[in-house]
């Protein structure tokens, strides 16, 4: 069954470090998105992503986070500078379209920023 | 702000016995409605999606949506100890397609 797989699973960086979080989704989706879940919080929308370009960002996504597809597999968030409210976990998810239809999660990579 | 609101529980069923979990949201106009399956530091699992009003029956899980109430509920009958998890409820976004999330109801089913 395809699925989204994200790299690494747990990434522990010093504030003000710069960290990339990969992902590979779905081959036939389209759509491309991260959300962040801040521990015993919400899950939380960062950005969107379509024809190699965002489509929506939230209020959270600033100048710090980045989003690019490289090639035609790998989907990735970067963060410049890392603070410690930047610790969560971080999810990339697929779907085919755009909306009404389903949206598969990576396994997450847990960020943590000592 | 548009918004998804659901009980944190936690919810606390024997096995056996049917969970129901409730969920409303904001925006009149959402068109898709999804439950994920969260289990403690691991990713939300999609379980079920519905779009119509009425019930939707997948195994042991039901989807219920009432569009003029906004309100979907997702009932698990037989629950087993392996149900035991935070259940999210997902809302589309018209505009931008994005998910947006209730903060989840944990259920524990007791053996």
């Amino acid at each position: 069954e395809p699925e989204v797989t994200q790299t690494p699973s747990h990434q522990v960086t010093q504030m003000g470090q710069e960290v990339i979080l990969r992902c590979v989704p779905i081959s036939n989706h389209l759509y491309f998105y991260w959300y962040r879940q801040i521990l015993g919080q919400k899950v939380e929308f960062l950005v969107s992503f379509y024809n190699n370009e965002i489509s929506e960002k939230s209020e959270i996504f600033d100048d710090q986070f980045s989003v690019e597809r490289p090639d035609g597999s790998n989907f990735t968030l970067k963060i410049r500078s890392t603070k410690l409210e930047d610790s969560a976990m971080y999810f990339c998810a697929s779907s085919e379209r755009h909306w009404g239809t389903e949206a598969f999660f990576g396994q997450g990579t847990r960020l943590t920023v000592v | 702000q548009k918004e998804v609101e659901q009980n944190s529980g936690p919810l606390s069923v024997p096995e056996g016995a049917i969970a129901s979990l409730n969920c409303t949201y904001s925006d009149r106009v959402s068109q898709s409605f999804f439950w994920y399956r969260q289990y403690s530091g691991k990713s939300p699992e999609l379980i079920m999606s519905i779009y119509s009003n009425g019930d939707k029956e997948d195994g042991r899980f039901t989807a219920q949506l009432n569009k003029a109430s906004q309100y979907v509920s997702l009932l698990i009958r037989d629950s087993q100890p392996s149900d035991s998890a935070t259940y999210l409820c997902a809302v589309n976004d018209n505009q931008g397609g994005k998910l947006i999330f209730g903060q989840g109801t944990e259920l524990s089913v007791k053996p």
